[in-house]
């Protein structure tokens, strides 16, 4: 199974700023098979990102994502209100699927 | 526009059994692999199990297995989750998730005596 592992487990920060939230995988993986999803509370997880970098239908350019092999990140590049939530990344290329544990984005 | 609504959710007491379904639309469903994925409350997304797209092959967590039983109905656009000796550690929004970025809006499931 491979383990995704985010950090950090909290940022906090106001809006404006950006922020850099990080996925590392146990193993590598085919950038094909790594999402974001954002998820608020008392709602579903939302698909931000798929393919490790292409933006899902409807979502901000403000929203951005990168990396390869072990490492990956999504970055916001200056924070809205509506952006404070909880991001996690998935693979799904290797079975089973799974998620790193979350980075809270909090306001500062 | 796809849609994924999930029912069946309640109150179970540990030992028991509720039947949960998720009801696809906006899609040719039986292309599709769809998964169970939960959330105990104030914890991550959990990966349940994995149903093909013609139902010949599933998946599950090994926490699951042997207790959970997937299927789907392709005649009726339906996924489903048997779910057997419910433990108060199986309490959580249960969502069915397709990878290509499609998630239901969940159904909770409480164990509790």
């Amino acid at each position: 199974e491979i383990v995704l592992t985010q950090s950090p487990g909290t940022l906090s920060l106001s809006p404006g700023e950006r922020a850099t939230l990080s996925c590392r995988a146990s193993q590598s993986i085919s950038n094909t098979y790594i999402a974001w999803h954002q998820q608020k509370p008392g709602q579903a997880p939302r698909l931000l990102i798929y393919g490790a970098s292409s933006r899902a239908t409807g979502i901000p350019d403000r929203f951005s994502g990168s990396g390869s092999g072990t490492d990956f990140a999504l970055t916001i590049s200056s924070l809205e209100p509506e952006d404070f939530a909880v991001y996690y990344c998935q693979q799904f290329g290797s079975s089973p699927l799974t998620f790193g544990g979350g980075t809270k984005v909090e306001i500062k | 526009e796809v849609q994924l609504v999930e029912s069946g959710g309640g109150v179970v007491q540990p030992g028991g059994s509720l039947r949960l379904s998720c009801e696809a639309s906006g899609f040719t469903f039986d292309n599709f692999g769809i998964h169970w994925v939960r959330q105990a409350p104030g914890k991550g997304l959990e990966w349940v199990s994995l149903i093909s797209g013609d139902g010949g092959a599933t998946y599950y967590a090994d926490s699951v297995k042997g207790r959970f039983t997937i299927s789907r109905d392709n005649s009726k656009n339906s996924l489903y989750l048997h779910m057997n000796s419910l433990r108060t550690e199986d309490s959580a929004v249960y969502y069915c998730h397709m990878v290509e970025g499609y998630w239901g809006q969940g159904t909770l499931v409480t164990v509790s005596s």
